[in-house]
């Protein structure tokens, strides 16, 4: 599975959009990009994944460049609950396939 | 709908000793997982059961570490004798893999696993 680089940390107003970066630059064709996030103390919650087109949920939305070395993850209205360490990662499909996570993003959300 | 179910979610061991883990996962779920997260990293897969079967166990410490999921629902990982080194969350996983395999994994709250 490819790798990714995130920042290790950013800081966002509630209220206001969180735009997570991640670059995935050995993305191959058949990987898809997941987004999971870990909120303290709990165990990782999934929150959107893509192939190639942006796509949109209750949660977020994925904005996957065109040629899918990079995606933006976006929280369009941050609140305090959504501090957390916000995971990017390429994952191939298969039997072999597993999530294998970096160190992620730290989002803090401040009033 | 429940979601992973894990116990204990707290456990404090001295080194040596062996302890258990349990997982229920989400009915229906064919796939189970274990991670383990080590303090300031992502989670890291130890193994991943499809049905009953292990089907990657590639980075499970097999001299000290096994793992079991009988009728292919709920599994426990067990380690025996615990060092100091093992003190994490171990978390498990569960996800419904069918013909086209981009599934979603759920997880569970974890265990935090402290060795003295």
């Amino acid at each position: 599975d490819a790798k990714t680089t995130q920042p290790p940390s950013m800081d966002c107003a509630e209220g206001r959009a969180a735009n997570l970066p991640c670059n995935h630059s050995t993305i191959s064709g058949n990987e898809y990009v997941y987004w999971y996030r870990q909120i303290h103390s709990q165990g990782p919650q999934y929150i959107i994944h893509g192939l190639k087109n942006n796509e949109t949920n209750e949660m977020a939305s994925l904005i996957i460049t065109e040629d899918r070395k990079s995606s933006t993850l976006i929280l369009p209205h941050a609140t305090l609950r959504d501090t957390a360490v916000y995971y990017c990662i390429v994952r191939g499909t298969g039997t072999a396939s597993k999530l294998t996570f970096g160190t992620g993003t730290r989002l803090q959300v401040t009033l | 709908e429940a979601g992973v179910v894990q116990s204990p979610r707290y456990k404090i061991i001295e080194k040596k000793q062996p302890v258990a883990f349990w997982c229920n996962p989400i009915s229906g779920h064919n796939t189970l997982y274990w991670y383990r997260q080590n303090l300031g990293q992502g989670p890291e897969l130890l193994i991943r059961y499809e049905n009953e079967e292990a089907v990657d166990d590639s980075q499970l410490p097999k001299d000290r570490f096994s793992a079991e999921r009988l009728k292919g629902v709920d599994s426990t990982l067990k380690i025996q004798p615990a060092e100091l080194g093992d003190s994490a969350v171990y978390l498990c996983a569960s996800s419904l893999v069918g013909s086209v395999r981009v599934e979603t994994q759920y997880f569970g709250p974890g265990t935090r696993l402290l060795v003295l």
